[in-house]
């Protein structure tokens, strides 16, 4: 029953490199989301996704790209990392419904050098 | 539109001292409510929510929180705090039948002292 993973943990990038976030969940959620937490900013919503192959634009999608080929996985790509981008990544899915509330992974800590 | 406001960055307080997180909400259309909890290093865990019915939550942990349509307002509360509960406690909101993406407050510190 792992619920929400996120790879890999930890990461440092220098400045126009591109890597992919991967989050799985095995809990059939229709709901995908990826947020980035910064100090005193709370979390901030990136790009999101209300069932396979399709994604929408959160509130600061700008630098990322995402997609959900399959219903378990969502991905976040950095096409060229840049120092702003510095952050803890976190992803969530949801039920369509969210009675139930999101479930978290535990984030991916990106330094962007 | 909805937005969320925690009024206090961070809030010390004293191992067995009862404590209150507050949380304010703006919104056009009624709204469910939640407080998620976040320990060091980890994801946020869902403490509890309200989705209607009874006004006074209880959720894990102790928490409870009481929504107050009146004064907009979904304050969480705990009556006596011990040293595990330091931790980052958010506030959300998501607005009934509309596109259930929830807006987070910018969270509160909660740090219990011995």
């Amino acid at each position: 029953n792992a619920g929400v993973t996120q790879t890999p943990k930890f990461r440092v990038l220098k400045t126009g490199q591109s890597m992919t976030l991967l989050c799985a969940q095995d809990m059939n959620h229709e709901y995908m989301y990826w947020y980035r937490q910064d100090p005193g900013m709370g979390l901030r919503l990136i790009h999101y996704s209300v069932g396979e192959g399709t994604t929408a634009k959160g509130e600061v999608p700008d630098g990322y790209n995402v997609s959900r080929l399959k219903k378990q996985n969502f991905l976040l790509g950095l096409e060229s990392a840049a120092p702003s981008q510095t952050s803890v990544y976190f992803c969530a899915s949801s039920t369509s419904g969210q009675f139930y509330g999101y479930t978290f992974g535990s984030g991916t800590r990106l330094t962007v050098v | 539109a909805q937005s969320v406001t925690q009024l206090d960055s961070q809030v010390p307080v004293f191992e067995e001292a009862p404590v209150e997180l507050r949380c304010n909400y703006s919104s056009s259309v009624s709204v469910y409510l939640f407080w998620y909890v976040q320990y060091p290093n980890q994801g946020l865990q869902l403490l509890l929510k309200y989705l209607s019915g009874s006004t006074l939550v209880k959720g894990i942990n102790g928490f409870e929180a009481e929504f107050n349509k009146s004064q907009t307002s979904f304050h969480l509360r705990k009556p006596s705090v011990h040293i595990s509960d330091t931790a980052e406690y958010f506030c959300a909101v998501i607005p009934r039948g509309g596109s259930y993406i929830p807006t987070f407050g910018r969270g509160t510190s909660l740090i219990v002292h011995p």
